[in-house]
Formats: C-alpha cells, sequence, structure tokens
C-alpha cells in the first residue's frame, strides 16, 4: 500500500526555521519526481517546490525562493522541505504528493501544518 | 490571483449533471494534455480523479469525465450525488512554472 506521511509542522515566530520530513513506503522514492504543496487555511493549492527524481532539476515558486530548500533521501524513502526565513504568509498545510504523470499527484498525506506567528 | 480560472461555485441536484471549467492559456491548458483534477472534501487531503485530460485513477467512478477544448479543460460530474459536495482544483503542466493550479470551485448538491 501506497503511504506518504509528512511531519515536522508546528508553530513557529517570524523569521524562525523549520524542517519538514515525508517519509513513503510502498514504493521507491527514486522512481518518482516528488512536489511539496501548501494550502493556506481556507484558501486554494500552491506547488512551491519539487525535485526530479534523479535530484537534477528542482523548482522553487516565486514566493519561496531563497528561503525554502527541497532534498531527498532516496535509500531512506525522504523527501526534506528546509523552510528559512519564515512570514505569516507561509502558514498553511504542507503536502508532499507523489507525481503520477506531469501536474498529476495520485497519493497524498494527511499534511502538517506551519503557523507562523508572534 | 490564480493561473487557470474556475468558477467560484457550481451547484446541481442529486441524478443531475454538472460541470466545471478550467481557463488557461496556450502555456499550460492550451499546449498540453497534462490536465489534473482534485476532489477535496473539508479537512481532507485532495484526491486526484482525472488525469491527463480525461483519464480516472484506479478506484475512481466513471460519474466523472475530463475534456478539453483548446484552453479550457472542463471536468463532468453525472448522476451527482450527495457525497460529491467538496472542492475542486484544476491543475495544469505549465512551460514556465511547471504546474498551476486553478483557484477551486465549490460544488454544492442542492
Amino acid at each position: 500500500e501506497v503511504q506518504v506521511v509528512e511531519s515536522g509542522g508546528g508553530l513557529v515566530k517570524p523569521g524562525g526555521s523549520l524542517r519538514l520530513s515525508c517519509a513513503v513506503s510502498g514504493f521507491s522514492l527514486i522512481s518518482h519526481t516528488m512536489h511539496w504543496v501548501r494550502q493556506a487555511p481556507g484558501k486554494g493549492l500552491e506547488c512551491v517546490s519539487y525535485i526530479t527524481s534523479s535530484s537534477n532539476y528542482i523548482y522553487y515558486a516565486d514566493s519561496v525562493k531563497g528561503r525554502f530548500t527541497i532534498s531527498r533521501d532516496n535509500a531512506k524513502n525522504s523527501l526534506y522541505l528546509q523552510i528559512d526565513s519564515l512570514r505569516a504568509e507561509d502558514t498553511a498545510i504542507y503536502y508532499c504528493p507523489r507525481d503520477l504523470t506531469a501536474a498529476a499527484y495520485d497519493s497524498w498525506g494527511q499534511g502538517t501544518l506551519v503557523t507562523v506567528s508572534s | 490571483q490564480s493561473a487557470l480560472t474556475q468558477p467560484a461555485s457550481v451547484s446541481g441536484s442529486p441524478g443531475q449533471s454538472i460541470t466545471i471549467s478550467c481557463t488557461g492559456t496556450s502555456s499550460d491548458v492550451g499546449g498540453y494534455n497534462y490536465v489534473s483534477w482534485y476532489q477535496q472534501h473539508p479537512d481532507k487531503a485532495p484526491k486526484l480523479i482525472i488525469y491527463d485530460v480525461s483519464n480516472r485513477p484506479s478506484g475512481i467512478s466513471n460519474r466523472f469525465s475530463g475534456s478539453k477544448s483548446g484552453h479550457t479543460a472542463s471536468l463532468t460530474i453525472s448522476g451527482l450525488q450527495a457525497e460529491d459536495e467538496a472542492d475542486y482544483y484544476c491543475t495544469s503542466y505549465a512551460t514556465s512554472t511547471a504546474v498551476v493550479f486553478g483557484g477551486g470551485t465549490k460544488l454544492t448538491v442542492l
């Protein structure tokens, strides 16, 4: 059974940092491009970053460029998102879905909530 | 402002059919056959229901269908049921950003 489990969220002050983790099972991480997609409270979905299976291409949305760093450890079947210089507008649930084809995410976890507030 | 344009809300009665549109440009919807649709119930993660314009993942009801014409993709739900009440999002591969989302459509089953 394919499973995706995000963790590492929490309450952090503006300017702070967090490291989100995504543990997958039931499939090999090395075979898939992986994404971080966030959803602010009551808002829509936004892809903030993705990394190809071989890590040869990394994308960041303009809203997070220079503050977020995506990485993966295929041996541990894990994906990470280091988020620094947090802002109130980064408050959201962060998901790490697996891609099926371009722009198609077929496996989602429950997400991890990041709250940025003083 | 979202890259893809969806109606904010649609509604229909049980048994009816509804269609949700998703309008983009030649750099996304119009340029690629990589349009997907997601269903999201309150406090739940999104669920893929259509990919590559018109394909359904395993386990998705054939009441859900997708199509595309020019720069506009559409999701049709036939035989509307109470459990279809949810938010629906479209996505597309895009030249500049790889993935763009629609703003979401709230479906109300009357």
